[in-house]
This record gives structure tokens, sequence and C-alpha cells, in this order.
């Protein structure tokens, strides 16, 4: 099986840095690593798709960059909206399997 | 807008079948794969297994002995069938779109299943 780990577990910045979270797989994925964002109490909301796709009414600030087994995802100036835990999700077609990382939890210093 | 509705008993007693079924309105269940996922209080997101219009579903192996889906083209919904469940399925499941074949662009709000006694 694919393991995904996904760092930090947890952050904590201010209004306007960078933050970046990365995920590194145990496999080759080539560019089948997608992103979420999920508030407390919510479902899981899909940010970036492939990678580096982002998906339509998504704020330009949030990114995704990768391949193969390492993958990130960047907010390049944090929001207070954007508190929040992110999760990257891997897929792998034989068999087909889905594995999320184990979240980062992003918070206002 | 494709929205997606978890509908199911909020508890379930050990040992018995935790059963949900996932309406969605705005979009056919006739096209795409659909999936449902869970989410232990406090902790991360689990794939459960995705089912297909036609009836073909993929299971994640660590549940793939307990677990069935269905769909149901004429309700336009989709269900989950866990059985022998114990306290390590309590969760907040979620039922969710795969637009291709290796992403959830929709979810559903999510419903809490507690399995107690």
């Amino acid at each position: 099986d694919i393991q995904m780990t996904q760092s930090p577990s947890s952050l904590s910045a201010s209004v306007g840095d960078r933050v970046t979270i990365t995920c590194q797989a145990t496999q080759d994925i080539t560019n089948y690593v997608n992103w979420y964002q999920q508030k407390p109490g919510k479902a899981p909301k899909l940010l970036i798709s492939d990678a580096s796709n982002l998906e339509a009414g998504v704020p330009s600030r949030f990114s995704g960059s990768g391949s193969a087994t390492h993958f990130t995802f960047t907010i390049s100036s944090l929001q207070p909206e954007d508190i929040a835990t992110y999760y990257c999700q891997q897929y792998d077609n034989l068999p087909p399997m889905y594995t999320f990382g184990q979240g980062t939890k992003v918070e206002i210093k | 807008q494709v929205q997606l509705q978890e509908s199911g008993p909020g508890l379930v007693k050990p040992s018995e079948t935790l059963s949900l079924t996932c309406t969605v309105s705005g979009g056919s269940v006739s096209s795409y794969y659909w999936s449902w996922i869970r989410q232990p209080p406090g902790k991360g997101l689990e794939w459960i297994g995705y089912i297909y219009h036609s009836g073909s579903a993929n299971y994640n192996p660590s549940l793939k002995s307990r677990v069935t889906m269905s769909v149901d083209t004429s309700e336009n919904h989709f269900s989950l069938y866990l059985t022998s469940v114990t306290a390590a399925d309590t969760a907040v499941y979620f039922c969710a779109r795969v637009p291709r074949s290796s992403y959830f662009d929709f979810w559903g709000q999510g419903t809490l299943v507690t399995v107690s006694s």
C-alpha cells in the first residue's frame, strides 16, 4: 500500500504569512494528489486537484505543486478565513485506493 | 449545483449493521462514481469505497469483508452497509462524488453514527 506522510501536523502563522504544507508518498504516484480544506463541523472542500489545478472559485492565494513522491501545498498570504485543517489525498489505481494524509491544522498566531 | 445528503440512524448497536443512504440532487447517479468516506471524532479521513451506477464497486481492503454498497438509479441515491460494527466504527460518514478517478469534488454535510449499546 502507498502511504502518505503529511507535515507538519499543525502550524501557527500570522496574517499575511506564506504557509507551506508537504506530503510525501512512499511510491511514485505521478500527479494523483489532491488538497482539501476542512473547517470544524463541515465537510472537506476540494481546493487543488491533480497536484496543481486550482478548483473554480478557489482564491488564487492557494496553490499546489509537485510530482512523483513529493508534493507541496502553499497559501501565499494567510487570511483569517483560512483557519482550518488541510488534507492531502492520493489515488492509486491498482487496485483503486484513496489515502488521506494525517492533516495539518492551521492557526493564526 | 450537485448536492448530496446523507440519511440514516445516528445510533447503531454493536454487532449490528450500519445503513446509510446518500440522496443526490442537481445531478444523476447514472453518471460518475460515488463514494463513502468516514472520519472518527477528532481524527482524519478514511475512504470506505465507491460504486458506479452499473453496481460495480471497489472497497478499502481494510473494510472489504464488512462493506457493501448499492445504487438505485430510480431513486437517485446510493447506500452503504457496514456489518458487525464496533465502537471503532463511530464516525462522521460523508458521501461524495468522484468526477474522475482520483478526487472527490462534491460532498454531503456528513452524518454522525455512534456505535453504542
